[in-house]
């Protein structure tokens, strides 16, 4: 099984840089997904790390390590837009199953 | 391409009526998941399919049923639905392939169990 564990929630100012951190304790690890999901829609894929290290794409970045059972999603110049929940899911290769946490609700205030 | 489609968007039943919610997808993907999603919970896996014809049990499988008649849809089922089942369904797709495994969402159902 997987144990995963996220903040609740985060509040940061328009523009300023937010990291929401992940850790998770897992059975079978093959790499960490984040998913971005707005309020009452699907949730949609942000990033997806299987080494260590830093995983940059626009104003989004996250990290990884596998020895620590850690990752952050890094979020920079934050929009009003980016207020969504944003979901840590390892992956599980040998059972090809994602886990998601409970996700960490972000708001953006102006 | 429409993506991931999922059928119907919102439903209301009676405990112990049953329904079936249907996923479709045309992007040929070999796997397809049904997940649940409830307020302050993450998703959680209720059934998979690695292929036509194959299925599995999730995480939550108690009270659904599932079938992978034809690769591209993937039907879930509540045989006697209960009202601890409301709930948010989305299903999912994905390509075999070890470094592509992004899941790809529908945009989800809506169940109200009364």
């Amino acid at each position: 099984g997987q144990n995963i564990d996220q903040p609740t929630e985060m509040t940061a100012t328009e523009g300023a840089i937010v990291q929401i951190n992940c850790t998770y304790q897992t059975s079978g690890f093959n790499g960490l997904f984040w998913y971005q999901q707005h309020a009452g829609e699907a949730p949609t894929f942000l990033s997806y790390n299987v080494l260590d290290g830093l995983e940059e794409k626009g104003r989004f970045s996250s990290f990884l390590s596998r020895s620590k059972g850690y990752s952050y999603l890094l979020l920079k110049e934050l929009q009003m837009k980016d207020s969504a929940s944003y979901l840590c899911a390892p992956f599980d290769g040998s059972a090809r199953q994602l886990t998601f946490g409970s996700g960490t609700q972000l708001t953006v205030l102006p | 391409n429409a993506g991931v489609t999922q059928t119907p968007k919102f439903r209301v039943l009676k405990t112990g009526q049953s329904m079936t919610l249907l996923c479709a997808q045309d992007m040929n993907h070999e796997y397809m998941y049904w997940y649940r999603q409830d307020p302050g919970m993450g998703l959680r896996l209720i059934h998979y399919s690695v292929g036509e014809g194959t299925t599995a049990k999730g995480e939550v499988p108690d009270g659904y049923n599932v079938s992978r008649l034809k690769k591209q849809n993937f039907l879930l089922g509540l045989e006697s639905a209960a009202p601890s089942q409301t709930s948010v369904y989305f299903c999912a797709s994905s390509p075999e392939g070890w470094t592509s495994e992004t899941q790809y969402f529908g945009p989800g159902t809506r169940l109200l169990v009364l």
